[in-house]
């Protein structure tokens, strides 16, 4: 993948996680960041966009930030539901394509 | 309320095309951006292409070029993708995704299709 995240992450109920997106100067550097959440076997749903944006609905445990060639996507008080893959992605002005991390998985221990 | 409504299941032989649609019930193309997506099982998003219809621009992923056609119908609100050629590890579930500032390539896919699977087998 053209942007580098964690394959996976964990915490108990109530913590909080964070899970990273490395790109580079022509991608994150350069561009607005999207997080998504993806359940097993549903389509992915928008979690944060244009870096820090939440969509109406989506609670504010959810948060992003983005400094430089890198993204987060931070998760407080942490659900037993909040279970599943999250993926960052943004525009690649040189490929002149969307690019994706390769998504990482959230337990709650 | 504005779904994406996508066609069901296909299942093709290798060398043959198949044709997805995606249709934006509820709604006009206004200045949304649709982009394709694909998930083969167990793995990854990868974005295959997206088309913004009212400036008539679209993209394609480079490891899709000479494949993929990305196609919209302004009167129908539908928007189509077609894959030729196809091979064993085509096989995916596909999703189609709007943005809605589509002249803004980078912003969020707020609404998503519930994803078409494309089995290619002989």
């Amino acid at each position: 993948s053209v942007l580098t995240q964690p394959p996976s992450v964990s915490a108990a109920p109530g913590q909080k996680v964070t899970i990273s997106c490395s790109g580079s100067s022509s991608n994150i550097g350069k561009d607005y960041v999207s997080w998504y959440q993806q359940l097993p076997g549903t389509a992915p749903k928008l979690l944060i966009y244009d870096n820090t944006v939440r969509p109406s609905g989506i609670p504010d445990r959810f948060s992003g930030s983005k400094s430089g060639t890198s993204a987060t996507l931070g998760i407080t008080g942490l659900q037993t539901e909040d279970e599943a893959d999250y993926y960052c992605g943004t525009w690649d002005s040189t490929l002149s394509a969307m690019v994706f991390g390769g998504g990482t998985k959230v337990t709650v221990l | 309320q504005v779904h994406l409504v996508q066609a069901g299941a296909e299942m093709k032989k290798p060398g043959s095309s198949v044709t997805v649609s995606c249709k934006a019930s509820g709604g006009t193309f206004s200045t949304y951006g649709f982009s394709w997506f694909r998930q083969a099982p167990g793995q990854g998003l990868e974005w295959v292409g997206r088309i913004v219809p009212i400036i008539g621009v679209t993209n394609v992923a480079q490891k899709f070029q000479g494949r993929v056609s990305i196609t919209a119908d302004k009167s129908t609100t539908t928007v189509y993708m077609d894959l030729g050629s196809l091979r064993s590890d085509d096989t995916a579930v596909y999703f189609c995704a709007r943005q809605d500032r589509g002249v803004v390539p980078s912003t969020g896919f707020d609404l998503w299709g519930q994803g078409t699977l494309v089995s290619v087998s002989s």
